[in-house]
């Protein structure tokens, strides 16, 4: 049931875009984005839950496709800030655990000056 | 924002000894309180969900009778590690759902366990 996402790692520089994919071999429920910097906890970006929705946040920006299967998160015009690893959470439709996310592997991203 | 502690921060301890960590939701009441462990480079993996009033679900893998949780109230889950072990070693992080942003969760700080 765990996401699969990619790449695995990327290094920008600043003012660079990324994108960062994570699919599933199922419909999904929803799918959360989070940021998790070094030693501290993982900091929740955005969540998609409609086929086909498309949210930004500041330059920071993610899809859902319209089969819920895929989803991207698009980092435009990269920011030192945004080094850290990149999980996506994702709640598929016949989990009975209640809204509890399964995380992928994370991208780690770092971005240098 | 919806504000989640965990209490304490970091802890170490010796093989064969017992270690409470607790969750709290500080300015909102959470129907939902999930834990989940990463070591290392790796991914989140949650443990279990727990929901007050009732028994937590563990996920596969996960041995409930040496993680030991109870979520005594709509504001406080906690998470024991029994006779805990090297390999217990982890990251352990809880989040919680606010009763009325159900599709949200929102991460304690996390717990960093040393198991000596």
């Amino acid at each position: 049931q765990q996401p699969v996402q990619s790449p695995q790692a990327v290094i920008l520089r600043e003012g660079e875009d990324a994108v960062i994919n994570c699919s599933s071999s199922k419909a999904l429920y929803s799918v959360h984005w989070y940021r998790q910097k070094h030693g501290e906890a993982p900091v929740f970006l955005m969540i998609l839950l409609k086929g086909g929705e498309q949210k930004g946040h500041e330059k920071i920006s993610a899809s859902f496709n319209e089969k819920k299967q895929q989803s991207s998160l698009y980092l435009t015009a990269s920011q030192l800030s945004y080094s850290g690893t990149y999980f996506c959470g994702t709640e598929i439709m016949d989990s009975n655990s209640g809204y509890a996310l399964n995380f992928g592997k994370g991208t780690s991203l770092l971005v240098t000056p | 924002g919806a504000v989640v502690s965990q209490h304490p921060s970091w802890v170490i301890c010796k093989s064969g000894t017992s270690v409470k960590i607790e969750c709290r939701s500080l300015d909102f009441q959470a129907t939902t309180m999930f834990w989940y462990r990463q070591f290392p480079k790796q991914s989140l993996m949650l443990m279990a969900t727990s929901n007050e009033g009732s028994k937590a679900t563990y996920e596969q893998g996960v041995e409930k009778d040496k993680f030991l949780i109870n979520h005594a109230s709509l504001t406080l889950s906690t998470l024991t590690v029994t006779s805990a072990h090297p390999e217990d070693s982890s990251f352990y992080i809880c989040s919680a759902t606010p009763l009325d942003l159900s599709y949200e969760q929102y991460f304690g700080p996390g717990t960093r366990l040393t198991v000596t």
